[in-house]
């Protein structure tokens, strides 16, 4: 099956300029989550989504970034306007449940972003 | 707060030579646990997990990990370790149930001939 598609891979903006990423999940994943994995760090969870809606977007700076998932499919992550201390990858995952009951998260390429 | 540390940054070692990657985690109640591993440019990819029972997880790639609830441990091990090993491995920790993953600091492992 096809994995976690992500786009771009890479993108180079100015500080206070926008920019949008684009994440597909593995097709049937009802659960979408955006990790923000700055270097030298592991990833830390920006939002997460089950089906269409929000479940926890609590680490989420809402005063610049925002995420949808209109269909319950494709997500979009927003930030706007990007600042320095943005520069990262945004890892998309999306998870299934195991024949155990128990669930495992898939991770897309990435899109690491250079504000400058 | 729920926290999952790898204490050692980078580690080097010798190619055919053995392998432990160390991560302890701080939970209330034991969590389900993660090893990914991390090549440059790419995304994360699971080697093993660990949500119950038998404590000696095998994995990918030739990896294993031990669940030690005493020491609230979840270290990786490899007995032989090849060139190709060279990456970035990341112990993650979760709920039981479909939450999301804390991640430790990562371990950088570098291999020498």
């Amino acid at each position: 099956e096809a994995g976690v598609a992500q786009s771009p891979r890479y993108k180079i903006i100015e500080k206070r300029q926008s920019v949008a990423f684009w994440c597909n999940p593995i097709s049937g994943h009802a659960t979408l989550y955006w990790y923000q994995q700055i270097l030298g760090q592991g990833p830390k969870l920006l939002i997460q989504f089950q089906n269409n809606g929000v479940v926890d977007d609590s680490q989420l700076p809402k005063d610049r970034f925002s995420a949808e998932r209109l269909k319950g499919v494709d997500s979009t992550l927003k930030i706007q306007p990007a600042k320095l201390e943005d520069s990262a990858v945004y890892l998309c995952a999306s998870s299934s449940r195991t024949t155990g009951g128990k669930y495992e998260q898939y991770f897309g390429p990435g899109t690491r972003l250079t504000v400058t | 707060a729920q926290s999952v540390t790898q204490p050692d940054i980078h580690i080097t070692v010798s190619e055919g030579a053995s392998l432990e990657l160390r991560c302890n985690y701080s939970y209330g109640a034991t969590p389900y646990l993660f090893w990914y591993v991390q090549s440059p440019g790419q995304g994360l990819q699971l080697l093993l997990k660990y949500f119950s029972g038998d404590t000696l997880v095998q994995g990918i790639k030739g990896f294993e990990a031990e669940f030690k609830r005493s020491q609230s441990s979840f270290n990786l091990r490899k007995p032989s370790v090849h060139w190709s090993d060279a990456a970035e491995y990341f112990c993650a920790a979760s709920n039981s149930g479909n939450t999301p993953l804390v991640f430790g600091k990562g371990t950088r492992l570098s291999v020498i001939a």
